[in-house]
């Protein structure tokens, strides 16, 4: 059991590139979600998920784009990298049921230059 | 809106000494609230919830409704509590929709 896995844990991009970070959980959580960490700003939710087929904005959610055709991936999607997202990426899954905790992935550290 | 404020980035304590990490939110509902812990090289992960009144690893946390106050508390610092502390609100977005506050990084001084 991984629990939640992030790929990769390290990208360097330049302006205006697109790359996907992936998320992958084994744990058959309904709800997965993307948050984004920064210093002094705590953690800022992205994108989420509430299951196959079915995903909304969050609170950050310009520059991003996410589908989840499968329970188990919840790729985010980033359409033309900035500098203003260079940023730590958290995924996170969960029960749907209330006060269920997240389970958050190691994370993936972005530098866009 | 929903707002969750941690005062302290920083804090810093001897061994054996008191700790208070504050938390203080903004919310018109009834909310959830959360603490999360991160230790070096670890994932994030939850400590406690108030809805569960529980104590885990010697930490207590209260919900004070009049006060709109989560402080997270612990009576007796250890080296090993030295972590980043996220305190995290659920509201009318269901409970997997949390807002975390900055966060607070907690030093515990041998």
């Amino acid at each position: 059991n991984a629990g939640v896995t992030q790929t990769p844990k390290f990208q360097v991009l330049k302006t205006g590139q697109s790359m996907t970070l992936q998320c992958a959980q084994d744990m058959n959580h309904e709800y997965m979600s993307w948050y984004r960490q920064d210093p002094g700003m705590g953690l800022r939710l992205i994108h989420y998920s509430v299951g196959a087929g079915i995903t909304d904005q969050g609170e950050v959610p310009n520059g991003y784009n996410v589908s989840r055709s499968t329970t188990e991936d919840f790729p985010l999607r980033l359409l033309s990298a900035a500098p203003s997202q260079t940023s730590v990426y958290f995924c996170a899954s969960s029960y749907s049921q209330a006060n269920s905790p997240l389970h958050f992935g190691n994370g993936t550290r972005l530098t866009v230059t | 809106a929903q707002r969750v404020t941690q005062p302290e980035k920083l804090l810093s304590v001897f061994k054996g000494a008191p700790v208070e990490l504050k938390c203080n939110y903004s919310y018109s509902g009834s909310p959830e609230l959360f603490w999360y812990v991160q230790y070096s090289r670890q994932r994030l992960q939850l400590l406690l919830r108030h809805i569960s009144r529980e104590s885990i690893k010697g930490f207590t946390a209260d919900l004070n409704k009049g006060e709109t106050s989560f402080h997270l508390k612990k009576p007796f610092a250890q080296e090993e509590d030295s972590a980043m502390y996220y305190c995290a609100l659920s509201g009318d977005q269901g409970a997997q929709k949390l807002v975390f506050g900055q966060g607070t990084r907690l030093t515990i001084n041998p």
